[in-house]
């Protein structure tokens, strides 16, 4: 069973609009909601994160608003640019430490 | 300060092979994950290690696979027996010291069984 629903698989977005991609979980043991940036043949790189004391983070463009209720957290990027282009995953964490990824959104920002 | 380093970078193995593939975690953490990759899918965890102990390997097959973390040296991931089902990129990930906190991840190995 999967635990973390992540949506949508691909992303077109022109050049300065918002992109947003959604997570969704079910099991509330987690308490860790790190997002992470993937460029091809790249590991993934530590965007964002939050934990469920707070109900929205932001870094920059970057923005992660978490709906403790509802089990749902998602990733905004604000004036999205040619640059982000890339694969973006949400993960889980917990007491055990491992993370638990999304399946991937694929975003692409055109020019 | 080095990122989390990982080697080598692409391993071509023939079935029945064994693969080594290498972490060197950032300096001052402790801790080792690793994750393995299919394309286009996400990040499968594997197994956690601490310095000599193996904390968590419920995400490893139990057959084939093994993974250490020395006192000195290097983590290792080995595989046995290589098959075309292991083809995956294999990522490593770093942390101080474990407790719900940020993981970095190393650029990867990209194994291709022939």
């Amino acid at each position: 069973q999967q635990q973390v629903k992540q949506s949508p698989q691909s992303l077109i977005v022109q050049k300065g609009g918002i992109s947003i991609i959604n997570c969704a979980y079910e099991n509330t043991a987690f308490d860790y909601f790190p997002w992470y940036q993937q460029f091809p043949g790249k590991g993934p790189a530590l965007l964002i994160a939050i934990r469920p004391d707070v109900s929205e983070k932001k870094e920059g463009r970057f923005t992660i608003s978490f709906n403790k209720s509802a089990k749902q957290f998602s990733l905004h990027i604000m004036d999205s640019q040619p640059g982000d282009s890339a694969t973006y995953f949400c993960a889980l964490g917990n007491a055990g430490n491992m993370l638990t990824f999304g399946g991937g959104t694929r975003l692409m920002v055109k020019p | 300060n080095a990122g989390v380093m990982q080697n080598p970078r692409h391993l071509v193995r023939r079935r029945g092979q064994e693969a080594r593939l290498r972490c060197s975690p950032m300096k001052g953490h402790s801790h080792v994950y690793w994750y393995r990759q299919l394309p286009e899918e996400g990040l499968k965890f594997m197994v956690y290690l601490q310095k000599e102990n193996i904390i968590d390997e419920s995400g490893m097959p139990k057959e084939r696979f093994s993974a250490e973390f020395p006192k000195e040296g290097p983590s290792i991931l080995r595989i046995q027996q290589v098959v075309r089902g292991d083809s995956a990129a294999y990522f490593c990930a770093s942390s101080p010291s474990g407790l719900r906190e940020a993981q970095y991840f190393g650029p990867g190995t990209r194994l291709t069984v022939l």
